[in-house]
């Protein structure tokens, strides 16, 4: 069964530096998401992506935030200058068509601490 | 008013149980309705959408009534490995299909 992939499993980085959490969506998917989860809290949208451009972002979605998707099967996500409050499980997703009762697929998440 | 909301619970029941959880919406506009599933420190993964004419898969039921702006969620049977956190989401009427997550209720389910 197709599933989304990402990497790394675990990213452990210093405040202030810059970290990119790479994504594999689903091959045939057009649609692709980003989330992230501070440990204990619920689930939050940071951005969606289609056609190489962003479709949406969140208020958490700020300058220091961005996405690409390089090479067409790759899509990342780069935060500049990281925070301890970036600290939190990022979990990427794909959907097939841009229907709203269309199913997003979620990878098995980046956790993201930063010290 | 938070956009989903949810009993955090944990809700506790034995084995073969039938649990119910309950979410409400404040968007009247919603239009897309999932039940995902959590394990801890886990992706959510899809459990079930919601049809407004209610839906049934296997051991699960779902309702809504837009008139409340509410969505159900029913357990039959409960096995121990349903344990998990159940999330309620929805999606906003039109464009980038984000979808709100409410902060889950946690079920626990004992011998």
């Amino acid at each position: 069964e197709p599933e989304v992939t990402q990497t790394p499993s675990h990213q452990v980085t210093q405040m202030g530096q810059e970290v990119i959490l790479r994504c594999v969506p689903i091959s045939n998917h057009l649609y692709f998401y980003w989330y992230r989860q501070i440990l204990g809290q619920k689930v939050e949208f940071l951005v969606s992506f289609y056609n190489n451009e962003i479709s949406e972002k969140s208020e958490i979605f700020d300058d220091q935030f961005s996405v690409e998707r390089p090479d067409g099967s790759n899509f990342t996500l780069k935060i500049r200058s990281t925070k301890l409050e970036d600290s939190a499980m990022y979990f990427c997703a794909s959907s097939g068509r841009d229907s709203v009762y269309n199913e997003q697929f979620f990878g098995p998440g980046t956790r993201l601490t930063v010290l | 008013r938070k956009e989903v909301e949810q009993d955090p619970g944990p809700f506790n029941v034995p084995e073969g149980a039938t649990v119910a959880f309950n979410c409400t919406y404040s968007n009247s506009a919603s239009q897309s309705f999932f039940w995902y599933r959590q394990d801890c420190r886990k992706e959510p993964k899809l459990l079930m959408s919601v049809y407004s004419s209610g839906n049934e898969d296997g051991r699960f039921t779902a309702q809504l009534n837009r008139a409340s702006q509410y969505i159900s969620l029913l357990i039959r049977d409960s096995k121990l490995s349903d344990s998990a956190t159940y999330l309620c989401v929805v999606t906003r009427p039109r464009g980038g299909n984000k979808l709100t997550f409410g902060t889950g209720t946690q079920l626990k389910v004992e011998l």
